[in-house]
């Protein structure tokens, strides 16, 4: 049982190009999210996925996509990058967020860099 | 719009201190409130969830406690020990909003216990 999973480590890009980063969970969980930690910033909210075959936006979703491949997977795209998306972005997975007693758990994140 | 707010930013003690962290929010309309610890270059863990109808969580030499109505936890540690050296993230969940299962997070306190 690995948890939640994010691929790759990391990872530098110079301006412009593009990538995708992976997130896979095996707890059968419904509920998949996208965070970025800035230094000083905390935690935001990029994208989540509350259920197999939904997105939606979170607080700062622009320059970014997601895809809810299936139940396991949802990756993050970055179709142009730019230096204000350097940042460590982790993925996390919740069984129901519907329940008060819900907790996430997280991957040990991607350390992006874009120069 | 929630805002969590972590005080101290950093903390230093000697080994075998009782110490406490203090989070506050500025919405009480919340269902749960996580402490989760971060160690360097790693993702986050789950340390106590309180739900909203709850008063405290104690987890070993951990106790949180959460003041719903004046917007307050806080995480005290007992006998501190140079392995709780860690950043320590305070997040809740709203009740209210378009955005299931998200989490608001403080930036979170550095801690360092030295032998």
């Amino acid at each position: 049982n690995a948890g939640v999973t994010q691929t790759p480590k990391f990872q530098v890009l110079k301006t412009g190009q593009s990538m995708t980063l992976q997130c896979a969970q095996d707890m059968n969980h419904n509920s998949m999210y996208w965070y970025r930690q800035d230094p000083g910033m905390g935690l935001r909210l990029i994208y989540y996925s509350a259920s197999e075959g939904t997105t939606d936006k979170g607080e700062v979703p622009n320059g970014y996509n997601v895809s809810r491949l299936n139940k396991r997977e949802f990756s993050l795209r970055l179709e142009s990058a730019a230096p204000s998306q350097t940042s460590v972005y982790f993925c996390a997975s919740s069984e129901r967020p519907a329940s008060s007693q819900e907790t996430q758990y997280f991957g040990p994140g991607t350390r992006l860099l874009v120069l | 719009k929630q805002e969590v707010t972590q005080i101290p930013a950093a903390l230093s003690v000697p080994e075998g201190e009782n110490l406490v962290l203090n989070c506050s929010f500025t919405d009480s309309a919340i269902y749960n409130l996580q402490w989760f610890r971060q160690d360097p270059g790693k993702g986050l863990t789950s340390l106590l969830l309180i739900q909203s109808s709850q008063r405290e969580q104690t987890s070993g030499r951990l106790n949180a406690s959460l003041d719903k109505s004046s917007g307050r936890s806080t995480l005290y540690i007992a006998a501190s020990q140079p392995g709780d050296s860690a950043t320590y993230l305070c997040a809740v969940r709203p009740s209210r909003g378009s955005t299931l299962g998200r989490l608001y997070f403080g930036r979170g306190t550095q801690l360092t216990v030295w032998p």
